[in-house]
């Protein structure tokens, strides 16, 4: 069974600070990707990271796959209140998408 | 567009009792899915399905079933419900799932909340 490991699980920081969410594997994923979740809603992707060492910019977010596509990164550059939420990450394997699998989630709280 | 619409949004049930959990999308995607997520844990596959008429166990199927008799609507069945479906259920659905780009993108329902007593 693929396991997706996700640390830290709480991260609670002041406005303005930077910082980084882990999404590690022992496992070879094909692609992987990341889902913000409010409260009382479903995830919505963020990112879709497809290639080994691949990096995406989504404003201040950067999301970093890599090398061998066992593990992931999210990192929020001067971090806002509006930031707060559940980041997932969630990894899919050759066989295709259909089957993703999902780390347990990081609960990020800004304060203002 | 609605999206993918999910019924009811809350639940009480007894143990033993069923119910069907509801799921309709307008997107006209090929791919659906149900996963649940426990508090403080993120989302496990119970079934997806592939299109109308097919449909398969994902990582934890056991106490479930579920149809897929249009494109539109992949209905979740509990027949006998136990504490441990305590949950919350979404639906989500994609045009694709070759696991390579934008199309793979599931868009999940609001949810369903369900409490087994």
């Amino acid at each position: 069974t693929q396991l997706l490991e996700q640390s830290p699980q709480f991260l609670s920081i002041q406005e303005g600070e930077n910082l980084t969410v882990y999404c590690n594997s022992l496992s070879v994923f094909s692609s992987l990707q990341w889902y913000r979740q409010e409260p009382g809603e479903g995830p919505v992707l963020l990112v879709t990271v497809v290639t080994g060492g691949e990096v995406k910019k989504l404003k201040r977010l950067t999301f970093q796959f890599g090398d061998a596509r066992k593990d992931s990164s999210l990192h929020i550059t001067a971090a806002q209140p509006g930031d707060t939420g559940l980041y997932l990450c969630a990894g899919s394997d050759i066989q295709g998408a259909q089957k993703l699998v999902f780390g347990q989630g990081t609960r990020l709280t800004i304060n203002p | 567009n609605a999206g993918v619409t999910q019924t009811p949004k809350f639940r009480i049930l007894k143990i033993g009792q069923s119910m069907t959990l509801q799921c309709t999308q307008d997107m006209n995607h090929n791919y659906m899915y149900w996963y649940r997520q426990d508090p403080g844990m993120g989302l496990k596959l119970i079934y997806y399905s592939v299109g109308a008429g097919i449909t398969d166990k994902g990582e934890v199927p056991n106490g479930y079933n579920v149809s897929r008799s249009t494109t539109e609507d992949f209905p979740l069945r509990l027949e006998l419900a136990a504490p441990s479906q305590t949950s919350v259920y979404f639906c989500a659905s994609s045009y694709s799932a070759w696991g390579r780009g934008d199309t793979d993108t599931q868009y999940f329902g609001p949810g369903t909340r369900l409490t087994v007593l």
